[in-house]
């Protein structure tokens, strides 16, 4: 099964750290969204890719955050200077774009947490 | 701006017990409706999508519908490996086919 992959899965840093995690999706999807979920929330929207350009940003998103996807195959999402509120759990998404169809499916996602 | 709202917040059913969950969703050009299960610590596992309203979708005990402003997950007789959060999300009809999801509902299924 080659799902959508997330690495690390736990990540533990401390206040002011820089921080990447990287996804893999799944093999020929063309489509890559970054969602941050905080405990008893549902996903928020944080980025997409669709190959390799980036073509939405959520306001959620401060310029401390930077998300790229060169040669549109994996991803990578950078923290600089982590805040405390920061911790939450970090999920990737990629789709296949089809005509009337785009189902998105998630990867296990990275747990940050900034002490 | 677009909401989707999940109710209740959670829900105890003893095994075999039937019952539904509720998505309302106000959402701009909406393209489709999806349900997601999610276990603790893991990405949402992806249910169904529904289209247009009057629309039907089964997988095992679980069924999805979906009216004009609402999506209902009804669950027939469930069994303790059904508990889980189940989220609800809407699609936009625009560029970035972002989903805005609702806050879930945790299902508890007690033996």
């Amino acid at each position: 099964d080659t799902g959508v992959s997330q690495d690390p899965r736990h990540k533990i840093t401390k206040r002011g750290q820089n921080v990447t995690f990287r996804c893999d999706p799944i093999s020929e999807h063309n489509r890559l969204y970054w969602y941050r979920q905080t405990l008893g929330q549902g996903p928020e929207f944080l980025t997409y890719f669709q190959n390799e350009a980036q073509l939405e940003k959520s306001r959620l998103l401060s310029d401390r955050f930077s998300a790229e996807r060169p040669k549109g195959s994996f991803s990578t999402l950078e923290i600089q200077r982590t805040e405390q509120g920061d911790s939450a759990m970090y999920l990737c998404a990629s789709s296949l774009a089809l005509r009337g169809t785009d189902t998105q499916y998630f990867g296990p996602g990275t747990r940050l947490t900034v002490l | 701006e677009d909401q989707v709202t999940q109710s209740p917040e959670a829900l105890r059913l003893q095994e075999g017990e039937s019952s539904s969950l509720n998505c309302s969703y106000t959402v701009s050009g909406l393209r489709g409706l999806f349900w997601y299960r999610q276990d603790p610590g893991k990405g949402p596992e992806f249910l169904f999508t529904l289209y247009s309203a009057g629309e039907e979708k089964e997988k095992e005990r679980l069924k999805a519908t979906l009216t004009k402003k609402e999506s209902f997950l009804h669950i027939t007789a469930p069994k303790p490996e059904d508990s889980a959060t189940y989220l609800c999300a809407g699609g936009r009809m625009d560029s970035s086919y972002k989903l805005i999801f609702g806050s879930g509902t945790r299902l508890l299924v007690r033996p």
